[in-house]
């Protein structure tokens, strides 16, 4: 069972290097979503998915796009790292678009920007 | 502007110890969830709370929700061990997609044998 599947599960950038991280699920669910994990910050949504071929910003989008590859993908890239980008990534699904879903998530991608 | 407070930020127990976790919101919300989060790994959903009032039981740990919608609490009878590990509320506002999803900043919880 598989579930959400990140990689990279660790990446070291340097500032103004390019990246993605992909994300996967096996769930067949609707509703794809990357948030950043900070110490003291909690979760904070970065861009989400409510369905394949829509894309929407959440709460800290700058710096980042994202693609819906098809229902299964969501990719995440920073196309020019900053050290404030250090984070942990969590990419999560969820079956349903409207609220209360449960949400799925992956193992997470660690990523430290020098 | 933070929404949702966690309290405590930090909690340090014995195994065997009773312990209550809250999540505090001026905001009203349709529902509210709580995810444990291992080291090293992503939150798991433990429970979702949809009307006010409402009080579910897992085992060990009793979530309820506040009449007004606006607040919730976690209690563990009995801590464990195995009950270490970063607890997160998230709130659902009305009226917008999973996007509108809220989360708390947790409380982490170190249970000693």
């Amino acid at each position: 069972n598989a579930g959400v599947t990140q990689t990279p599960k660790f990446q070291v950038l340097k500032t103004g290097q390019s990246m993605t991280l992909q994300c996967a699920q096996d769930m067949n669910h609707n509703s794809m979503y990357w948030y950043r994990q900070d110490p003291g910050m909690g979760l904070r949504l970065i861009y989400y998915s409510a369905s394949e071929g829509t894309t929407d910003k959440g709460e800290v989008p700058n710096g980042y796009n994202v693609s819906r590859l098809n229902k299964r993908e969501f990719s995440l890239r920073l196309e020019s790292a900053a050290p404030s980008q250090t984070s942990v990534y969590f990419c999560a699904s969820s079956p349903r678009v409207t609220l209360g879903g449960e949400l799925f998530f992956g193992e997470g991608s660690r990523l430290t920007v020098l | 502007t933070q929404l949702l407070e966690q309290s405590p930020q930090f909690l340090s127990i014995q195994e065997g110890e009773n312990l209550t976790v809250y999540c505090n919101s001026s905001s009203v919300f349709s529902s509210l969830q709580w995810y444990r989060q291992e080291p090293g790994e992503g939150p798991v959903l433990l429970v979702t709370v949809v009307t006010g009032g409402e009080v579910k039981k897992l085992k060990r740990l009793t979530f309820q929700f506040g009449d007004a919608r606006k607040d919730s609490s976690l209690h563990i009878t009995a801590a464990q061990p195995g009950d270490t590990g970063l607890y997160l509320c998230a709130g659902a506002r009305w009226g917008g997609s999973q996007g509108n999803l809220i989360f708390g900043k947790g409380t982490k919880l170190s249970v000693k044998p």
